[in-house]
């Protein structure tokens, strides 16, 4: 079964400490896989996606197919960085599937 | 832009009551998916439209359906409604599917009582 796991419900960090948020997915297939993150009163948005290999807000992501994982590190948390994030796997080209979410709570 | 708008943004219905629930897309955007938010699930999908198609389904009873218009506009209905379905109903919408950039509305809270 196509699924997505985001073992950590809450990480806290202080300010410029380095963050890795854990996601590692199930799937059979060459898998598409998404971060997006939810700010305080905000709407759900795309942070990045693997196929762009591009570094968003400090953030980077990269897929081992081995290790079947999509780990999302920053090297210094900022304060603005506290939020939700949801690791997702694009489902037939159609669907995404959505891990539990991690929230992440920087502080001073 | 305007962005992806969700109507009405709060509800709340009785057990055995239906709902319909309505998302208007980004201008351009073919595709519309819905997934119902709770705290215990987490973020679960529904079903996805394209070119007022559905192209996948998720696993929920028929109770949930959906439709898409010519004009991209979607709307989904629960019938007989359950305590259960309490949740927030988030639309989605993209150019054409989900290997394009997915724009969330704000979704519809739906409190069954």
């Amino acid at each position: 079964a196509q699924r997505v796991t985001q073992p950590e419900k809450l990480l806290s960090v202080f300010k410029g400490a380095p963050v890795e948020l854990k996601c590692n997915y199930s799937y059979s297939g060459s898998p598409e896989l998404f971060w997006y993150v939810q700010y305080s009163r905000q709407r759900l948005q795309l942070l990045l996606r693997h196929i762009s290999r591009e570094s968003i807000k400090g953030f980077t992501a990269d897929l081992n197919k081995g290790e079947t994982s999509f780990h999302l590190k920053k090297p210094f948390a900022q304060e603005e960085d506290s939020a939700m994030y949801y690791c997702a796997l694009n489902q037939a080209g159609t669907a995404l599937i959505f891990g539990k979410g991690t929230t992440l709570s920087v502080s001073s | 832009k305007a962005g992806v708008t969700q109507t009405p943004r709060y509800l709340i219905k009785t057990r055995g009551q239906q709902v319909t629930l309505s998302c208007s897309p980004i201008s351009g955007h073919r595709s519309v998916s819905w997934y119902q938010q709770t705290p215990g699930q987490g973020l679960q999908f529904l079903f996805e439209y394209f070119s007022e198609t559905q192209r996948n389904k998720g696993n929920f009873p028929g109770r949930f359906s959906g439709r898409q218009f010519s004009n991209s506009r979607s709307e989904m209905n629960v019938s007989t409604l359950e305590l259960g379905d309490s949740a927030l109903y988030l639309c989605a919408s993209s150019l054409d599917g989900a290997s394009t950039e997915a724009f969330f509305g704000q979704g519809t809270r739906l409190t069954v009582v």
